[in-house]
């Protein structure tokens, strides 16, 4: 069964800095790793996701760097904001393609 | 839009008693899965459905149930509810296959309480 580890398990920033999440798996067969992002009381929401046939996808101020040969991968914020607190979860494809996700990382942005 | 309509938002139950959480989706997606959610943990997938009449268990199904007879609606059953079963609960439908780059559209969840 597909195992995901995610670090750190919470994460404060000032306002304008680098987050960054970190996220490894085991093997699989299918290639598409997402980032989810859940505000408090509200279902997660896709907000960017990568195939690895490239290394790094951009999305505005939002970057996954992936390395395929160390089976991590990452989620950069850049230019943070208050708005951007929230939880994240990366995922990783699992057996009959369902996804494994993470155990998430609360993210705080200060003022 | 509607998306993903869950019901009921609360819920308090005494261990042993069953209930249904309700789950329907306008988007005509084949996909459905219904996940748990507690702290440090994740969201766990617990069944999942690839189209109306198929069915499947995901990482953690004990003491839950599912059917799939339409396309629109995937609910879940607590069969004889358990302490260990207070979590939050979201239902998610897709297009095609998450794992092959389906995106996931949640609902707003449902917060389970056993006593």
């Amino acid at each position: 069964q597909q195992q995901v580890k995610q670090s750190p398990q919470s994460l404060i920033v000032q306002k304008g800095g680098i987050p960054i999440i970190n996220c490894a798996y085991e093997n699989t067969a299918f290639d598409y790793f997402p980032w989810y992002q859940q505000f408090p009381g509200k279902g997660p929401a896709l907000l960017i996701a990568i195939r690895p046939d490239v290394s790094e996808k951009k999305e505005g101020r939002f970057t996954i760097s992936f390395n395929k040969s160390a089976k991590q991968f990452s989620l950069h914020i850049m230019d943070s904001q208050p708005g951007d607190s929230a939880t994240y979860f990366c995922a990783a494809p699992g057996s009959a393609r369902q996804l494994t996700f993470g155990s998430g990382t609360q993210l705080t942005v200060l003022p | 839009n509607a998306g993903v309509t869950q019901t009921p938002k609360f819920q308090v139950l005494k261990t042993g008693q069953s209930m249904t959480l309700q789950c329907a989706q306008d988007m005509n997606h084949e996909y459905m899965s219904w996940y748990r959610q507690d702290p440090g943990m994740g969201l766990r997938l617990i069944h999942y459905s690839v189209g109306a009449g198929i069915t499947d268990q995901g990482e953690v199904p004990n003491g839950y149930n599912v059917s799939r007879s339409t396309t629109e609606d995937f609910p879940l059953r607590l069969l004889s509810a358990a302490p260990s079963q207070t979590s939050v609960y979201f239902c998610a439908s897709s297009y095609s296959r998450q794992g092959a780059g389906g995106e996931l559209f949640f609902g707003e969840g449902s917060r389970l309480t056993v006593l």
